[in-house]
């Protein structure tokens, strides 16, 4: 059973600091890896997705990595913005299965 | 392109009443997925569609909840009767189809439950 944990839970920092939030996955037979952002009381906003044969995604100042054989995810985020405060989810999805297991998210505070 | 749709955005309800979310997903998307976020927790599946057919309800509580398609598009999930600890966000998603490597999964704003 696919388990994805998310470290740290929380993060705080200032503006302009670049910041990366880790995920790992106990079950490396993934069939991509999706990063989303959650704002308070709102759902699930996609921001990167990278397929099982890619090492990393890029968008704006979001850079995701995966090393599936590791079980890890990486998503660092450049130049931080007060904007960017949000939780962030990370969700597998398996080779045998098309749903999403999540990750309990990451609560990052960026502070003007 | 018009996003996931949900509704109701809010609903309070007294524990043992019945309660019913709609979704609808974005037009095309064969994949509809239903997921309860209870508060600080990551999203959890209760059920996947493919068109109108069940994929997964593996972690669906069958004896309270329920979920249908029926003609491939829209979908409802109702919970009968509810309990306390069904206070939670309802989460409804769509993607394009399985088998796609590349699909990406597309939220509603979901459903705030509470049982009071």
């Amino acid at each position: 059973k696919q388990e994805v944990t998310q470290i740290p839970a929380a993060l705080s920092v200032p503006e302009g600091e670049n910041l990366v939030l880790n995920c790992s996955f106990t079950d490396s037979a993934i069939y991509n890896l999706q990063w989303f952002r959650q704002d308070p009381g709102k759902g699930l906003t996609s921001l990167l997705l990278i397929q099982s044969s890619q090492r990393e995604q890029t968008s704006g100042r979001l850079n995701a990595s995966l090393d599936k054989s590791s079980g890890r995810s990486t998503l660092y985020i450049a130049a931080s913005q007060p904007g960017d405060s949000a939780t962030y989810l990370c969700a597998v999805r398996g080779n045998y299965g098309q749903n999403f297991v999540f990750g309990p998210g990451t609560r990052l505070s960026v502070l003007p | 392109e018009a996003g996931v749709a949900q509704s109701p955005r809010y609903k309070i309800i007294e524990k043992r009443q019945s309660v019913a979310f709609w979704c609808n997903p974005i037009s095309g998307h064969a994949t509809l997925y239903w997921y309860q976020q209870i508060l600080g927790q990551g999203p959890k599946l209760l059920i996947q569609f493919q068109n109108n057919g069940v994929v997964d309800d593996s972690q669906l509580p069958k004896d309270r909840f329920s979920a249908e398609r029926l003609k491939g598009v829209d979908s409802t999930l109702k919970i009968q009767p509810a309990k306390l600890e069904d206070s939670a966000v309802y989460l409804c998603a769509s993607s394009l189809e399985m088998g796609r490597k590349n699909t990406e999964a597309f939220f509603g704003q979901g459903t705030r439950l509470t049982v009071v």
